[in-house]
């Protein structure tokens, strides 16, 4: 089975701009994460959709930053307008059943100047 | 606050030896423990894991270490390879009954195999 998609790979933006990363979760998977690593630091969880419902979007760092799961297929995360201190990779992932194992896409790597 | 704490941050280990990693939690909700393994530019893969009712899971080379009186958990690799050269994550699922759910991680330990 295909994996978790995700695009761009790299992203490097001036500060002030908007940028849209996508991932295409694994084909059935209801439930689809957003995670952030900060060059260092922990992985830390964003939000969770379940189909097109956030079910928890508790680690979203603040209104600059929307995602969307239209459909309940393919998610975006939006960043607008992006900060210096939003630079990291992007991690989405997808399973099946909420508490299952995740899957994980390569991530994005976003850089702002 | 940092749920899950791991270290070291950094490992260098030479072919052949042991390599451990270690991983302390607060939380004592917690139920299930995973490690990720990560290689440059790939995502985190799920390598093992281990649920508190046991104190040792062991799967080829990888074994986890669970010590629930302590609130600890490692990862031991035997006879390390350079390809487990890679960055490892511990964490630890945090779910309520409204069914949220995601993982908390630690910060990473970078593992370099010496040939």
């Amino acid at each position: 089975e295909a994996g978790v998609t995700q695009f761009p790979s790299h992203s490097v933006i001036e500060k002030g701009q908007t940028v849209t990363l996508r991932c295409d979760p694994i084909s059935g998977h209801d439930n689809l994460y957003w995670y952030r690593r900060v060059m260092g630091k922990e992985i830390k969880f964003l939000l969770h959709f379940v189909k097109e419902s956030k079910q928890d979007e508790s680690g979203m760092p603040n209104n600059r930053f929307l995602a969307e799961r239209t459909g309940g297929t393919y998610s975006t995360l939006k960043v607008q307008p992006a900060e210096l201190e939003d630079s990291g990779v992007y991690f989405c992932a997808s399973s099946q059943f909420r508490g299952g194992d995740y899957t994980f896409g390569s991530g994005t790597r976003l850089t702002v100047v | 606050q940092q749920q899950v704490k791991q270290s070291p941050q950094s490992l260098i280990v030479q072919k052949g030896g042991i390599s451990i990693i270690n991983c302390a939690y607060e939380n004592t909700a917690f139920d299930y423990f995973p490690w990720y393994q990560q290689f440059p530019g790939k995502g985190p893969a799920l390598l093992i894991a281990i649920r508190p009712d046991v104190s040792e899971k062991k799967e080829g080379r990888f074994t986890i270490s669970f010590n629930k009186s302590a609130k600890q958990f490692s990862l031991h690799i035997m006879d390390s390879q350079p390809g487990d050269s890679a960055t490892y994550f511990c964490a630890a699922p945090w779910r309520d009954q409204t069914g949220a759910n995601n993982l908390f991680f630690g910060t990473g330990t970078r593992l370099t195999v010496i040939p």
